[in-house]
């Protein structure tokens, strides 16, 4: 496996359901990221982990919970989501903060 | 004013056209600014940075306008494999980190 993986890369949940994303990065990199991204929407940034440590937090739902247990690692678990929440959630990581995003070919959530 | 703001097209134009696209930003404290291209129902992939003294790469060129705060990207003698949305994304680390996407631009080139 090489670049970012991302699975599953399609789910369909219900709103009382709860379900991860995964993201992995063959790349060594020590940065990575969730994005959502809406139809006609930018791209907006959920969380940035630098070294397994959280550093940007956009005031996302707790609804979206985070975990990064190691530098190859990043999950996002989901629980109570709305509608609203159906989106291309796409996992990125970076050498630094500063540098080239490398994205995995993301998850497209539908919320019944 | 949005912090990155993009035309979001579609641009049609035919092959081996010239086409250019803007990007204006609002925060004049902006470090590092790139363009990223997206495919249909893919994942965006970088494109190429830009460069205070601008950056060029075969049939593409970008641009940086600091005073006037906006950068572009300009495609010669276009493609059909251009066609494609690009994102200009522009990062701004004052205090909290920030990397910020715009809606982007659809590029499609016609036959």
């Amino acid at each position: 496996e090489t670049g970012v993986t991302q699975t599953p890369r399609h789910l369909v949940m219900g709103m009382t359901n709860k379900k991860s994303l995964k993201c992995e990065q063959h790349l060594g990199h020590n940065a990575m990221y969730w994005y959502k991204q809406s139809a006609k929407k930018p791209l907006e940034l959920m969380f940035v982990y630098s070294l397994e440590e959280r550093v940007e937090n956009n005031s996302v739902p707790s609804r979206f919970s985070p975990e990064c247990p190691n530098s190859s690692h990043l999950f996002l678990h989901l629980h109570t989501l709305q509608p609203e929440d159906s989106a291309l959630y796409l996992c990125a990581s970076s050498d630094g903060l500063a540098d080239e995003q490398f994205f995995g070919p993301g998850t497209r959530l539908t919320v019944l | 004013r949005k912090e990155v703001e993009q035309d979001p097209g579609p641009f049609n134009v035919p092959e081996g056209a010239t086409v250019a696209f803007n990007c204006t930003y609002s925060n004049s404290a902006s470090q590092s600014f790139f363009w990223y291209r997206q495919d249909c129902r893919k994942e965006p992939k970088l494109l190429m940075s830009v460069y205070s003294s601008g950056n060029e790469d075969g049939r593409f060129t970008a641009q940086l306008n600091r005073a006037s705060q906006y950068i572009s990207l300009l495609i010669r003698d276009s493609k059909l494999s251009d066609s494609a949305t690009y994102l200009c994304v522009v990062e701004a680390t004052s205090g909290t980190y920030k990397y910020i996407f715009g809606t982007g631009t659809r590029l499609k080139v016609l036959a």
